[in-house]
C-alpha cells in the first residue's frame, strides 16, 4: 500500500526558533499534500492544502506567513513553523493523495506525525 | 460546507461484544466517507472508505460500515472487538478535491 513518511517524530525546541517538518510519498507521486495539526484529545484540523509547484492554499484562520508550505517536488512537501511559540506545540500530520493512474486521487494516505513541543 | 458529527465521545465494550461507532455527517452532494483508527501518537490508518455502489463496506480488521443516505450515517460496525481494538476512531466526509473534514473522534475502550 502506498505509504508516506514524516520527519522528524519528534522535535523540542527552544521558543523563538524554526522548524521545519518533512512529509514524503515513498512509493507514489502526490501533486496535492494536506497538513493537519492536532491537540491532545482533539480532532485533526486542516491547515493548509498544499499544491506541487504552485502557492499553499491555507484554511481561514492559519497564518501562511507562521506556517510556511513548500511542495518542491512531486514526494515532498515540507511545513515550516517559524518563531515556534509553546502554543505551537501540537501534533502535526500530513497526508498525500496519490495522483498517478493507478491511485484514486479520493483516497488520502497519513504520515504517522511529527510531534513539536516548544519550550 | 462539510461537517461531520460523532456523537459519542468515549465507547467501552466488553471484549468480544459488537460494536456500533455513530457517524451522522452534512454535505451537498455525494459524499466521500471515510473511518480511520488512531493510535496513541500515531498517525491515521484507514479502516473502510465509501465513495459509491453497494451501501455496506467491508474494510480491514474485521470492521464494516453502512451508508444510509436517508439518515445521513456512516456508522461503522463490528462483530467482536478485539482487546487490540482499542483505539481514537475518526469519522470523515471528504469532496472530489481531496479535502477530509474530520469529526471530533470516538475512544473506544474494550474491557477484558
Amino acid at each position: 500500500g502506498a505509504v508516506v513518511s514524516q520527519h522528524p517524530s519528534r522535535v523540542i525546541c527552544k521558543s523563538g526558533t524554526s522548524v521545519k517538518i518533512e512529509c514524503r510519498s515513498l512509493d507514489f507521486q502526490a501533486t496535492t499534500m494536506f497538513w493537519y495539526r492536532q491537540f491532545p484529545k482533539q480532532s485533526l484540523m486542516l491547515m493548509a492544502t498544499s499544491n506541487e509547484g504552485s502557492k499553499a492554499t491555507y484554511e481561514q484562520g492559519v497564518e501562511k506567513d507562521k506556517f510556511l508550505i513548500n511542495h518542491a517536488s512531486l514526494t515532498l512537501s515540507t511545513l515550516t513553523v517559524t518563531s515556534a511559540h509553546p502554543e505551537d506545540s501540537s501534533f502535526y500530520i500530513c497526508s498525500a493523495r496519490d495522483s498517478g493512474a493507478g491511485g484514486r486521487s479520493d483516497t488520502q494516505y497519513f504520515g504517522p506525525g511529527t510531534r513539536l513541543t516548544v519550550l | 460546507a462539510q461537517s461531520v458529527t460523532q456523537p459519542d465521545i468515549h465507547i467501552t465494550v466488553s471484549e468480544g461484544a459488537s460494536l456500533e461507532l455513530r457517524c451522522n455527517y452534512s454535505y451537498g452532494a455525494t459524499p466521500y466517507l471515510f473511518w480511520y483508527v488512531q493510535s496513541p501518537g500515531q498517525g491515521l490508518q484507514l479502516l473502510l472508505k465509501y465513495f459509491s455502489g453497494d451501501t455496506l463496506v467491508q474494510g480491514i480488521k474485521g470492521f464494516e460500515a453502512e451508508f444510509k443516505r436517508s439518515q445521513s450515517s456512516f456508522n461503522l460496525r463490528k462483530p467482536s472487538v478485539h482487546w487490540s481494538d482499542a483505539a481514537e476512531y475518526f469519522c470523515a466526509v471528504g469532496n472530489n478535491a481531496g479535502k477530509s473534514t474530520f469529526g471530533d473522534g470516538t475512544t473506544l475502550t474494550v474491557k477484558p
